[in-house]
């Protein structure tokens, strides 16, 4: 089965840059989404075929993919972003999910 | 108002049987794939199974397929999940997804999430 890496958490002060990371072997040759779930709300799609943007979803979220690792980052983070987040790619026809980060915004 | 409420989730004994649904507005439900994703208490994402939109074609993964249904009914704008042979890890919060492309096409990701209905497996 294929498997992705994240990060169980990574934490950032306001303001400042949040990169988090997925990992799978030759990801760069996959598509990969992001999800953001905060307590007692739906996920929300942030992030579509590496690096676009949902409409509604601020600039500051961005994504990148190349070689066995995709990148979320958070420029200017702020203190809405602290939420769990999550990679997922698909393989053979299923959907495959991170881990999870849990992001948190000192 | 576009949403997706689920309902249906409870508490069950190991070996027993429940059905969720979610019931769909806002948009046109016959024209999306659907999909079923859970939570296990402080676990990952996982997905479940997918359907097509006219509900001809299914998906299961490995862990429930023989022991879960998706269904839908497109002119009630409902998606079922019957669960049969329930097991302890099926624990979880379950939240019906939309797929984010339309037609005979899958786009595998998801666009618009319901808030989740928790299913406690204990004896």
């Amino acid at each position: 089965s294929y498997d992705l890496t994240q990060p169980p958490s990574v934490s950032v002060s306001p303001g400042q840059t949040a990169s988090i990371t997925c990992s799978g072997d030759n990801l760069g040759s996959k598509y990969v989404w992001w999800y953001q779930l905060k307590p007692g709300q739906s996920p929300v799609l942030v992030i579509y075929q590496d690096s676009k943007r949902p409409s509604g979803i601020p600039e500051r979220l961005s994504g990148s993919n190349s070689g066995n690792t995709a990148t979320l980052t958070i420029s200017g983070t702020q203190a809405m972003d602290e939420a769990d987040y999550y990679c997922q790619a698909l393989d053979s026809s299923t959907v495959v999910f991170g881990g999870g980060t849990k992001l948190t915004v000192l | 108002q576009v949403q997706l409420v689920e309902s249906g989730g409870g508490v069950v004994q190991p070996g027993r049987s429940l059905r969720l649904s979610c019931v769909v507005s806002g948009f046109t439900f016959n024209n999306y794939p659907m999909h079923w994703v859970r939570q296990a208490p402080g676990k990952g994402l996982q997905w479940v199974v997918t359907i097509s939109y006219d509900g001809t074609n299914t998906n299961y993964a490995d862990s429930v397929k023989g022991r879960f249904t998706i269904s839908r009914d497109n002119s009630k704008n409902t998606l079922d999940l019957q669960m049969s042979s329930l097991r302890v890890e099926d624990t979880a919060v379950y939240y019906c997804a939309r797929d984010a492309f339309t037609g005979r096409i899958l786009g595998w990701y998801f666009d618009l999430w319901g808030r989740g209905t928790l299913v406690t497996v204990s004896s």
